[in-house]
């Protein structure tokens, strides 16, 4: 079945350095995928999304890029915030699949200190 | 915004006692789901619910039941608790959109954190 796994945390980084929290998934055909972030005491929000390969989700500064042929979508920022201390959850659904089939990663926690 | 109201955030009760975690979406969403999330696990599946008293099983439905009376009112069943259900409870809905439903977006509620004693 379909499989998600993100590298494991926690990440610990200064302000203004760079983030990568690593995503691959095994699925078959083109699945859509996602970064879902969770911040203290609240629930899972969309972060960002691609829906085809090599399309790239953006949003607040983050980036991730459907590869196709890594089977990757690997997260990055260029320069991190405290703000963005949370944990996020990498996540893929088949393309024409029920909204029940959406598989997510184990989640990678994230803290970023000033 | 869309909103999705878990009415405990907090709740905790004995073994044995029947537990009633309510959602409540307030944007005419089709699709409304009850996880679980772990440390180290992720968010499992408890169950779905594609419209009003239709429901399907998720990964791990043992031990819970639903209800779906109305279209924007989920609720999960704990009918007896026990402390292996310790956990925090997600609920979420989302819109049916059709063709490309795989990239249906997920709104969530802000987790009720449930302890069994």
């Amino acid at each position: 079945g379909d499989s998600v796994t993100q590298m494991e945390g926690p990440v610990t980084l200064s302000e203004e350095a760079f983030l990568t929290i690593n995503c691959t998934y095994t699925a078959t055909g083109y699945p859509s995928l996602f970064w879902y972030v969770q911040y203290p005491g609240e629930g899972l929000q969309l972060l960002l999304k691609a829906t085809k390969a090599d399309d790239k989700g953006s949003n607040k500064g983050f980036e991730a890029t459907y590869r196709k042929e890594t089977t990757s979508f690997h997260l990055e920022k260029g320069s991190v915030q405290v703000s963005d201390s949370a944990v996020y959850f990498c996540a893929l659904n088949p393309r024409s699949g029920s909204a029940r089939q959406l598989t997510f990663g184990s989640g990678t926690q994230l803290t970023v200190l000033p | 915004d869309v909103k999705v109201t878990q009415s405990s955030r907090y709740l905790v009760k004995r073994t044995g006692e029947k537990v009633f975690l309510e959602c409540v979406q307030d944007m005419d969403h089709e699709n409304m789901f009850w996880y679980r999330q772990d440390p180290g696990l992720g968010l499992r599946l408890i169950y779905f619910s594609y419209d009003v008293k239709m429901k399907e099983k998720g990964d791990i439905p043992e031990g819970y039941s639903v209800s779906r009376e109305k279209k924007e009112r989920f609720s999960l069943i704990l009918e007896s608790a026990s402390t292996n259900q310790t956990s925090m409870y997600l609920c979420a809905s989302s819109f049916v959109t059709g063709a490309h439903s795989g990239a249906n977006v997920l709104t969530f509620g802000a987790g009720s954190r449930l302890t069994v004693l």
